[in-house]
């Protein structure tokens, strides 16, 4: 079983238009991330639920928002996209104090053209 | 602020040679430390973690590191190196702090190659 769970995979879309990112996790962990990966790699954290509540907002465009329908899951939802949303997006779930490991998902490629 | 510098940018190694990745971290406190790694197309997968305790702390696939707080380091190693090794490795450092939920500060990567 996968634990944590991304969908899409890929995905391709033009300039101006709104996507969405789902985040599933099994492991029964109350703290979800996500976390973006420009082209040079780099690893930033963007957003952090804890049992539904978002609690790390990194300094991120308002034309990103998560939404947290329950414990497992932490969708991302992108207006508006633009050419540097082009990334990957990673999902993580963890558990809260940072002492737990976060296990994460496979990513999604978004490439906006 | 929290930071992880990892000094490689990418390291060749051969087959069977020995490696080790550099990693120097800031933080306030005593840190929790992470090694992730990551295949081509693939997510991260957790390597090792140092919490608290013995300084020397053992991962899969063969994988050590040893936090060392004088030098602010947290050095991955490999005695022996295999072709399947070669991917690209993250060191973080995780936030214990009250308000911060354990978020993850990453390194900017090592892209290790293997040389048959």
């Amino acid at each position: 079983d996968t634990a944590v769970s991304q969908t899409p995979k890929y995905l391709v879309t033009q300039m101006g238009n709104d996507k969405s990112i789902k985040c599933e996790q099994n492991l029964g962990h109350d703290t979800m991330y996500w976390y973006k990966q420009d082209s040079k790699k780099f690893l930033k954290i963007m957003f952090s639920y804890n049992n539904k509540e978002l609690i790390i907002n990194e300094t991120v465009p308002n034309r990103f928002s998560p939404k947290s329908p329950d414990k497992a899951h932490l969708n991302l939802h992108i207006n508006s996209l633009e050419l540097g949303d082009s990334a990957v997006y990673f999902c993580a779930a963890g558990v809260a104090g940072g002492r737990g490991t976060q296990y994460f998902g496979p990513g999604t490629r978004l490439l906006v053209l | 602020a929290q930071s992880v510098t990892q000094p490689d940018i990418h390291i060749t190694v051969s087959e069977g040679a020995s490696l080790e990745l550099r990693c120097n971290y800031s933080y306030g406190a005593t840190p929790y430390l992470f090694w992730y790694v990551q295949s081509p197309g693939q997510g991260l997968q957790l390597l090792l973690k140092y919490f608290s305790g013995d300084t020397l702390v053992q991962g899969i696939k063969g994988f050590e590191a040893e936090f060392k707080r004088s030098q602010s380091s947290f050095n991955l190693r490999k005695p022996s190196v295999h072709w399947s090794d070669a991917a690209e490795y993250f060191c973080a450092v995780g936030d214990a702090g009250g308000t911060s939920y354990g978020k993850l500060t990453f390194g900017q990567g090592t892209i290790l190659t293997v040389h048959p």
